[in-house]
């Protein structure tokens, strides 16, 4: 089944604990892309990748890494986490840069 | 990205079609109009797209206006499944960070028994 998986789908954690949210598809899709959702304020673009070793800062990539060594894989590292950072947050992948874009089921992060 | 305009909630009956309306009436001669819905917290699911023409897949129908000023989701036979939240976004037709969709608040389609 074509789809976009993260890990983990629930998760608190204390300031400053380094974390990493999984993200990996199985559809050899080129972009992926990381969006966080707030109440009031949408989805919000982080990070997005265009292919392997090519990543690229979104709307809101302050205290977020990523990386893309492997095409079906695009982790989103917290290296620093703060209170600031607890949100919805969703992987997405799609074949190019404007065709319908697949979601992962969602990663909720509580920083505390 | 041209703006959207899409009025905060609906309601509608089961098995009646819903009909959610988006105005982005500063939509330009390179961007079509994407629909995706959001059931509950969940991933945001692609619906459909279109660029002036009317569109038509299995979930639903996208109907443009000639102007290219609005268009309307049709869900034909609404179950209680399809509540959710609808998103109408308008987008270029090329690459643009890695194909960064713009969601604004959307519509929240309620459909009751």
């Amino acid at each position: 089944e074509a789809q976009v998986t993260q890990n983990p789908r629930y998760l608190i954690t204390v300031t400053g604990k380094k974390l990493t949210v999984t993200c990996s598809q199985n559809m050899n899709h080129e972009y992926m892309s990381w969006y966080r959702q707030d109440p009031g304020l949408g989805l919000r673009q982080i990070y997005y990748s265009m292919n392997v070793e090519v990543t690229d800062k979104g709307d809101v990539p302050e205290g977020y890494k990523v990386s893309r060594k492997e095409k079906r894989n695009f982790p989103l590292i917290l290296e620093s986490p703060s209170p600031n950072q607890t949100s919805l947050y969703f992987c997405a992948s799609n074949p190019t840069g404007w065709n319908e874009q697949f979601f992962g089921p969602g990663t909720r992060l509580t920083v505390l | 990205d041209a703006k959207t305009t899409q009025p905060p909630s609906m309601d509608c009956a089961e098995g009646r079609a819903a009909n959610l309306p988006c105005n982005h009436s500063t939509i330009s001669g390179n961007e079509y109009v994407y629909w995706y819905r959001q059931i509950h917290s969940q991933g945001p699911q692609y619906i459909i797209h279109g660029l002036k023409n009317n569109e038509t897949n299995e979930m639903a129908s996208l109907i443009i206006t000639e102007d290219r000023k609005s268009s309307t989701l049709i869900l034909p036979h609404a179950t209680l499944r399809d509540t959710a939240v609808y998103y109408c976004i308008v987008r270029p037709n090329l690459y643009n960070q890695g194909g960064k969709l713009i969601f604004g608040q959307g519509t929240e389609l309620s459909v009751k028994p």
